[in-house]
């Protein structure tokens, strides 16, 4: 099986300017959950989507969003770019369960993508 | 909220030598624990889990006990190799816990 995959690997934008980045997940997943990796504040979650909802959501401000397609790829956005938004953004999958959030069940995490914010 | 810590880094051993990572949690309720390792330039892989008191997750020669007594979930492997260098995150997650993740302990090891 193909592993997460996550595009681009590396984007360099300026401050105010805004940024989607994609991820697929392993087939025949439909979890998907994203998180922002800095060394400052380690590694956070952002939100979750199951079936192109989202489930779960960290506490980020509403610059941070996300969508889910019916084929389970996700995008995530985050709109008037600061400095503080660098960082490696991890996208993960796992199969989930139909009743609830997924986050117990084994998550695959895809190799990032290193945003830098001038 | 729920919290994750883990010993600073790095840890610096030399080949074969007894490994231990702790790692120490604050949740309400019983969550899920998780050890993911994370090689230079790739995503997070999951090592071991556990998911309820006393369970024991293994994977790869290391190991981890859920220790609810002491909140505890620290990482232990008896004889390190150079190919173990990486960085090592315990989490905590499951049913209705935002997925938490320590900061990371960075292990070093010497041929």
């Amino acid at each position: 099986k193909a592993g997460v995959t996550q595009t681009p690997r590396y984007l360099i934008k300026t401050r105010g300017q805004q940024v989607t980045l994609s991820c697929s997940p392993i087939s025949g997943h439909r979890s998907v959950s994203w998180y922002q990796q800095t060394p400052g504040q380690g590694l956070q979650f952002l939100f979750e989507y199951f079936s192109e909802t989202q489930r779960n959501k960290g506490n980020f401000p509403g610059r941070f969003s996300g969508r889910q397609f019916s084929n389970s790829r996700s995008e995530m956005n985050v709109s008037t770019l600061e400095l503080g938004d660098s960082a490696l953004y991890l996208c993960a999958s796992s199969a989930g369960l139909a009743g609830g959030p997924s986050s117990y069940n084994e998550q695959f995490f895809g190799p990032g993508t290193r945003l830098t914010v001038l | 909220g729920n919290s994750v810590t883990q010993m600073e880094g790095p840890v610096t051993l030399s080949e074969e030598a007894f490994l231990t990572i702790n790692c120490t949690y604050t949740a309400t309720g019983y969550p899920s624990l998780f050890w993911y390792v994370q090689y230079p330039g790739e995503g997070l892989q999951l090592l071991l889990k556990a998911t309820k008191a006393d369970d024991k997750g293994s994977n790869k020669g290391f190991e981890a006990t859920y220790r609810k007594e002491t909140t505890s979930f620290h990482l232990e492997k008896g004889s390190v190799q150079v190919s173990d260098s990486a960085v090592y995150f315990c989490a905590l997650s499951g049913g209705s816990y935002i997925p938490t993740f320590g900061r990371g302990t960075s292990l070093i090891v010497h041929p």
